[in-house]
């Protein structure tokens, strides 16, 4: 069955230290993996997108790398900005193939 | 790029009546919009899959008679929660299938049913 998980549930970080975030997962033929970021009573927006080991994508403080099994999303010298939930969300080539199957979030809160 | 909106952002009905929410893409076309709902410091539970000219596919355990969804268009599509009651108030949110295959969300709709 197809699964991510998430981890840590919850980061909190001192403005400045850098830290990186997982998503473990488990999917039949990966068609893509997907980060976003969701602001308190808003919906998520979108980040980054792997499809393949070893591919790593940038923005700003944040990188996302890809392995077979995992991917980290990479916070470098975070701001308090950078507060917010980061959700892992992946795309499997079974069934429904344009549905993404997520994990539950890891929630940061970087202290000034 | 790749904008998605949602109206209303926040609706308050009675018990008993139906509420329509609005998902539009507003600068590129999408087959395929996505309904979720998510309750507080939970993760999204995706409700249907909805395809422009086709019925929509519903989850497991979602009620297709309760929250109907219309996809008339490539860039409209509509989520009605039938005879609304206090269990449905939730955050609902829709994504559009856009540019790069990704979904793109709208910023949520908050229900709350009195």
């Amino acid at each position: 069955e197809d699964q991510v998980t998430q981890s840590p549930e919850a980061l909190r970080l001192q403005e400045g230290e850098s830290s990186s975030l997982n998503c473990s997962y488990t999917v039949s033929g990966l068609r893509g993996l997907f980060w976003y970021r969701q602001d308190p009573g808003k919906g998520p927006e979108f980040l980054f997108t792997l499809y393949s080991a070893g591919e790593e994508k940038e923005k700003e403080r944040l990188k996302a790398t890809l392995t077979k099994k995992e991917s980290f999303l990479h916070i470098t010298a975070p701001k308090p900005e950078d507060s917010a939930t980061y959700l892992c969300a992946v795309r499997s080539n079974a069934g429904n193939n344009r549905k993404l199957i997520w994990g539950l979030g890891t929630s940061l809160a970087v202290n000034p | 790029g790749a904008v998605v909106s949602q109206h209303p952002s926040r609706v308050i009905c009675k018990s008993g009546t139906s509420v329509k929410i609005e998902c539009r893409s507003l600068d590129f076309q999408a087959t395929t919009m996505f309904w979720y709902r998510q309750f507080p410091k939970q993760s999204l539970m995706l409700m249907a899959t909805s395809n422009e000219g086709s019925k929509a596919t519903y989850e497991q355990g979602v009620e297709k008679d309760k929250f109907l969804i219309n996809h008339a268009s490539l860039t409209l599509s509509t989520l009605t929660v039938t005879s609304a009651h206090p269990e449905d108030s939730s955050f609902y949110i829709c994504s559009a299938n856009g540019p790069g295959d990704t979904q793109y969300f709208g910023p949520g709709t908050r229900l709350t049913v009195l």
